[in-house]
């Protein structure tokens, strides 16, 4: 379909693992987030791409927490060494940006669940 | 503090009821406003924006006051299907055209036959 694609929707892995989260953004869509969200919670924001310019990563909780998107497309999220508490479900989103900023309509991908056992 | 505030809920509600929810954000900068809707373990959608005149779709209303910060959405002749998740949302553009959006941790509202 043409929506934000994300994978694997669901990640069960040890601690101490790594884990790589995929985003495939909607086609022509210049800006790309990253949220978790843990359960009963609301969003947390952790990175933001915007075209070529240096991403926000304000919201990254640790230096195991790392994200790249290459050719202004697809984005990975890297988790390393996992732990218990990085279990949520990690939300891409993607908007179309203008010059004047964004119509605020984000567009999101049904999430990749991951559990930390 | 964090940037939006709502009150959790859950608000149990009778068909056909009227609900109102709040929200307030604590940076003045702030500068687009929205509430989202969220299912049970499925993805946050916008449900609509916040113009500063106010705006209404259907039996959806919501309203923004730039001096107390706040926020509302109103819903008229709840509908089972109304159930959900509903999310208040602040968007930040910043310099060089960083624009963040901040969630709030959202309403939860259970409407009942």
């Amino acid at each position: 379909g043409a929506g934000v694609s994300q994978s694997p929707s669901n990640k069960v892995t040890e601690k101490g693992k790594d884990v790589e989260l995929r985003c495939d953004p909607i086609s022509g869509h210049t800006a790309l987030y990253w949220y978790r969200q843990s359960l009963g919670q609301g969003l947390e924001f952790l990175i933001y791409f915007q075209g070529n310019s240096a991403p926000d990563k304000s919201g990254l909780p640790s230096d195991r927490f790392s994200a790249e998107r290459t050719g202004g497309s697809v984005s990975t999220l890297t988790i390393q060494r996992t732990q218990q508490e990085d279990s949520a479900v990690y939300l891409c989103a993607s908007t179309r940006m203008s010059l004047v900023g964004t119509t605020g309509e984000l567009f999101f991908g049904e999430g990749s669940r991951l559990t930390v056992l | 503090r964090k940037e939006v505030e709502q009150d959790p809920g859950p608000f149990n509600v009778p068909e056909g009821a009227t609900v109102a929810f709040n929200c307030t954000y604590s940076n003045s900068a702030s500068q687009s406003f929205f509430w989202y809707r969220q299912d049970c373990r499925k993805e946050p959608k916008l449900l609509m924006s916040v113009y500063s005149s106010g705006n209404e779709d259907g039996r959806f209303t919501a309203q923004l006051n730039r001096a107390s910060q706040y926020i509302s959405l109103l819903i008229r002749d709840s509908k089972l299907s109304d159930s959900a998740t509903y999310l208040c949302v602040v968007n930040m553009n910043r310099r060089y055209n960083f624009n963040k959006f901040y969630f709030g941790s959202g309403t939860k509202l259970n409407v009942k036959p």
